[in-house]
């Protein structure tokens, strides 16, 4: 059974950069596409982007040019890295296995934007 | 703002047929692409109800089916439970935007 694990801080200060680890257990990374995905405090879901265990990329078009997401298949770890944040980027962060659907989820790590 | 839009909220009795919608556009359902759904019990991840081709993944059981016509799509929940209640988003892609979009989620409340 796939699983995989957020990481990282859970503070972050205004126009810094968000850094985030996946980790994936009970499979491996090869073959698939990852995606994270976010959830402000009480709000809908947000698709962020994914990753393929190639290194390919798609981001969503609101937060591109902010946003990088890549791969370590010798750790089997997929990254997010959003650069100058603002309160508006609060939110539980979701990694996820593929896309359209996503059907594997992290269990999601809140991450807070304030100085 | 979501492209796909669902009601805030559906309630039943427990054994109650419900319904949720998911009105969307030429540009995502309408267009053709899959649309799946998605519960959320409280404080936890989205968990798939509805794979490609509309199947159930293993453990979803079958008094959860999707169905879609025109540029909408709709979950029923047959039968339902305590254990249903919950947050209930669809997901589809959108051409127009270039990504993939989830509906403005419904609370579904067990009477």
């Amino acid at each position: 059974q796939v699983q995989l694990r957020e990481s990282g801080p859970g503070l972050v200060k205004p126009s810094e950069t968000l850094s985030l680890i996946c980790t994936v257990y009970g499979g491996s990374i090869s073959g698939y596409y990852w995606s994270w995905i976010r959830q402000p405090p009480g709000k809908g879901l947000e698709w962020i982007g994914y990753v393929h265990h190639r290194g390919n990329t798609k981001y969503n078009r609101s937060l591109r040019g902010r946003v990088n997401i890549s791969v370590d298949t010798s750790k089997n770890q997929f990254s997010l890295k959003m650069s100058s944040v603002t309160a508006a980027d609060t939110a539980v962060y979701f990694c996820a296995r593929d896309f359209d659907p996503f059907d594997y989820w992290g269990q999601g790590i809140l991450v807070t934007v304030s100085s | 703002q979501s492209v796909l839009t669902q009601p805030p909220s559906v309630s039943g009795a427990p054994g109650q047929r419900v319904t949720i919608s998911c009105t969307g556009s030429s540009s995502n359902i309408g267009a053709g692409y899959d649309v799946h759904w998605y519960q959320q019990l409280p404080g936890t991840a989205p968990k798939l109800l509805n794979n490609v081709n509309n199947n159930r993944p293993s453990g979803v059981p079958d008094r959860f089916s999707g169905s879609k016509s025109g540029t909408s799509a709709s979950l029923a929940i047959a039968g339902l439970q305590a254990e249903d209640e919950a947050d209930y988003y669809c997901q589809s892609y959108d051409s127009g935007l270039g990504d993939f979009v989830f509906g403005t989620g419904t609370k579904v409340t067990v009477l």
